[in-house]
C-alpha cells in the first residue's frame, strides 16, 4: 500500500518553541490535506492545499505545498500544549483510483 | 451539535461473536465512509457510501458488511470476529456528491469505536 512518509515520527518540545513537520512522497498529488488527531478522537481537518507552492496560514500554523506537489510541510510557531496531537497528511493521488493516500503521522507533544 | 456520531465508543467482545457499530451524521453530507485505524495509526478506507449506494469497497473480509438505511446513517456489522479485527473504527462523511468530494472538501470524522477482540 502506498504511503506518504511523514517526519519526524515523534516530536517532543517545550511550549514556545517552533517546529516543522514534513510529508513527502514520490507521487504527485492533486491536493493534500492536513489533519490533527487528539487521543480518543477522530482526525480533524486543518487545511487543504491544492496549488504547487501554495502557502496557507491558520493562526500559528503555516502549511506549504511543494512546487512539484509531491511534498508538504507544516510549521508551528510558538507551540502551545493545545497543539499536542497526531498530525496526519493525506494526498489525493489522482492515478490511484482517486483515493486518499495517508501518512502514518507525526506525534507531537508540547510540554508546558 | 452538528457532527458525526458513532456508537459504541468502546467494544470488547470474544472471538467468534457478531457485533455492530452505528454511525449517524447530521451535517447533510451525501457521502459516508468507514475507516480502520490500526495500532500504528495507519488509516485505511474500508467502505464508502454515496446516498445509500456503495461506491467504494476495499479489500475487506466479507465478514464486514456495511448497511446504509438512509444517507444520514451508515452502520458496520462484523461477523465472526477475529483477534486481528481489533482496531479503532472511524465513521466519516464528506459534502457533495460522490467519493471525490472527500478529496476536495475533506472528511468529518466521528470520534471512533475502539474494538477489542479477546
Amino acid at each position: 500500500t502506498q504511503l506518504l512518509e511523514q517526519s519526524p515520527q515523534f516530536l517532543s518540545i517545550q511550549e514556545g518553541e517552533n517546529l516543522t513537520v514534513y510529508c513527502n512522497s514520490s507521487s504527485v498529488f492533486s491536493s493534500l490535506q492536513w489533519y490533527r488527531q487528539e487521543p480518543g478522537e477522530g482526525p480533524v481537518l486543518l487545511v487543504t492545499v491544492v496549488t504547487g507552492g501554495e502557502v496557507k496560514k491558520l493562526k500559528r500554523l503555516t502549511f506549504q505545498f511543494g512546487d512539484a506537489r509531491k511534498d508538504s510541510s507544516l510549521h508551528i510557531t510558538a507551540a502551545q500544549p493545545g497543539d499536542t496531537g497526531l498530525y496526519l497528511c493525506a494526498g489525493d493521488d489522482a492515478g490511484n483510483n482517486r483515493k486518499l493516500i495517508w501518512g502514518l503521522g507525526t506525534s507531537l507533544a508540547v510540554n508546558p | 451539535d452538528t457532527a458525526v456520531s458513532q456508537t459504541p465508543k468502546y467494544l470488547v467482545t470474544q472471538m467468534g461473536n457478531d457485533k455492530s457499530i452505528k454511525c449517524e451524521q447530521n451535517l447533510g453530507h451525501d457521502t459516508m465512509y468507514w475507516y480502520k485505524q490500526d495500532s500504528k495509526k495507519f488509516l485505511k478506507i474500508m467502505f464508502s457510501y454515496n446516498n445509500k449506494e456503495l461506491i467504494i469497497n476495499e479489500t475487506v473480509p466479507n465478514r464486514f458488511s456495511p448497511k446504509s438505511p438512509d444517507k444520514a446513517h451508515l452502520n458496520l456489522h462484523i461477523n465472526s470476529l477475529e483477534l486481528g479485527d481489533s482496531a479503532v473504527y472511524f465513521c466519516a462523511s464528506s459534502q457533495g456528491i460522490g467519493f471525490l468530494t472527500g478529496l476536495t472538501y475533506g472528511y468529518t470524522f466521528g470520534s471512533g469505536t475502539r474494538l477489542t477482540v479477546v
